[in-house]
Formats: structure tokens, C-alpha cells, sequence
């Protein structure tokens, strides 16, 4: 069965501390991996796609890294922002599934305090 | 660009009666909309795969009689919960996409919208 997992469930951490999110998922045929915010009560932001012939993507203070081999992806946040606080979802498409289906994992709820 | 809305944002009826809920791609032609449902401290689960003036796909475990899928343009979805019951409170949030590629073909982005709680009470 494929699934995405999500440790740890929820992170709180100082002002301008470095963290990484974790995520894993079962098989390895992926086609990508998403990376997603969500706030509190509101839909979803897509922060970085990896497709499943790269290693990792960048944007600003954000980087994720995609290791298919192992089953795991990493968000890494560099000098956390109070208003990074919010929940991280990861969700994984894979090959021979349905059009673009996303199979999301439980999420990460971050918070940062001032 | 690429916003997609929901209406309403929220809602509350009471158990028996049906909701509508409405996604719009409102700078862009979704050619496929999708429909998820959110418990509580719980993860976005797939209900149903929409085309365009086609039937909807929907996932294992999703009853079709009861959350009816209609699709009627490029930038209208609706989705309604027939007789509602407490358990089907949620928050359900829809995602549109636009691609080049044929229905079938990966890595057609989504864009999400900003969900609506329903309370059945």
C-alpha cells in the first residue's frame, strides 16, 4: 500500500533556529514529491515540487531533498520565522496511479515562538 | 495567478438536509478539479477526480450517490453532500489543474482553494 508518513507530528522551536521536517513514503516508483503550508483553517500553499529525477529544490530559506532510494524527503527551514508557524504537509504522486493523485501524509505542525 | 475560490467558507445545516459547495479556477481553465475531505488533526484524503463534462472518478470508499459531483465548465465545480449527517462534517477543499497533456498525464500542478467547514448538527 502506498503511504506517506510524517514525523515529528508537531515541532516548536525558537526564533531563527535551523529545522528539518521529515517525510517517508512506501515505494519507490514516485513521479514527484509536493511540499505543501497549510494554516490554520485555510487551504493549501505549494512551497517546492520535486520531480523524481532530482535530488532537491530551493526557494529562499526553504530546500528539500528527495532520496528515493531510502523512501524519504527533508524540508529544511533555515533561520525560522515566527510566521513559518503553520502546518507542513508532503504528498507523493506515483507513477501507474491516477492523474496527478497526491497521496498526502498526516503533516507537521511548526511553531515558532518570538 | 492560478487562484482558485471555494463558496461558502463555511456552512451549517442540520442532519437530513443537502449542502452545495463551489470551486472556481477564476484566472484559469481547470481542465480537472478535485475534491478532497480534511478530518481533524488528520491528513487531505482524495474523494473524487472531476473532467470537464465527464463523470467523476471517485476514490474507494466514497459513496457517488451521496456526494454528487458536477462539473459543467472549465471553471465551475460543485460539490453536494445529499442528506447530510454529522459525520460528514469536514473541511472539504477542492484543487483545480491546467495542463498541456492529455487526462492521464502526470505532473499537472494544483492549485488548492481555501476550504469549507461544514458542521452537520
Amino acid at each position: 500500500k502506498q503511504e506517506v508518513t510524517q514525523i515529528p507530528a508537531a515541532l516548536s522551536v525558537p526564533e531563527g533556529e535551523n529545522l528539518v521536517l521529515n517525510c517517508s513514503f512506501t515505494d519507490s516508483a514516485i513521479y514527484n514529491l509536493q511540499w505543501f503550508r497549510q494554516d490554520p483553517g485555510k487551504g493549501l500553499t505549494s512551497l517546492l515540487l520535486i520531480q523524481s529525477s532530482q535530488r532537491e529544490q530551493t526557494s529562499g530559506r526553504l530546500n528539500a531533498s528527495l532520496d528515493k532510494s531510502s523512501g524519504r524527503s527533508t524540508l529544511y527551514i533555515a533561520a525560522s520565522q515566527p510566521g513559518d508557524s503553520a502546518t507542513y504537509l508532503c504528498a507523493v504522486t506515483w507513477y501507474g496511479g491516477a492523474t496527478n493523485k497526491l497521496i498526502f501524509g498526516t503533516g507537521t505542525l511548526l511553531a515558532v515562538q518570538p | 495567478g492560478a487562484v482558485v475560490s471555494q463558496h461558502p467558507s463555511w456552512v451549517i445545516c442540520k442532519s437530513g438536509t443537502s449542502v452545495k459547495i463551489e470551486c472556481r479556477s477564476l484566472d484559469f481553465q481547470a481542465t480537472t478539479m478535485f475534491w478532497y475531505r480534511q478530518f481533524p488533526k488528520q491528513s487531505l484524503m482524495l474523494m473524487a477526480t472531476s473532467n470537464e463534462g465527464s463523470k467523476a472518478t471517485y476514490e474507494q470508499g466514497v459513496e457517488k450517490d451521496k456526494f454528487l459531483i458536477n462539473h459543467a465548465s472549465l471553471t465551475l465545480s460543485t460539490l453536494t453532500v445529499t442528506s447530510a449527517h454529522p459525520e460528514d462534517s469536514s473541511f472539504y477543499i477542492c484543487s483545480a489543474s491546467y495542463g498541456a497533456g492529455t487526462s492521464g498525464s502526470h505532473g499537472e500542478t494544483q492549485y488548492f482553494g481555501p476550504g469549507t467547514r461544514l458542521l452537520v448538527l
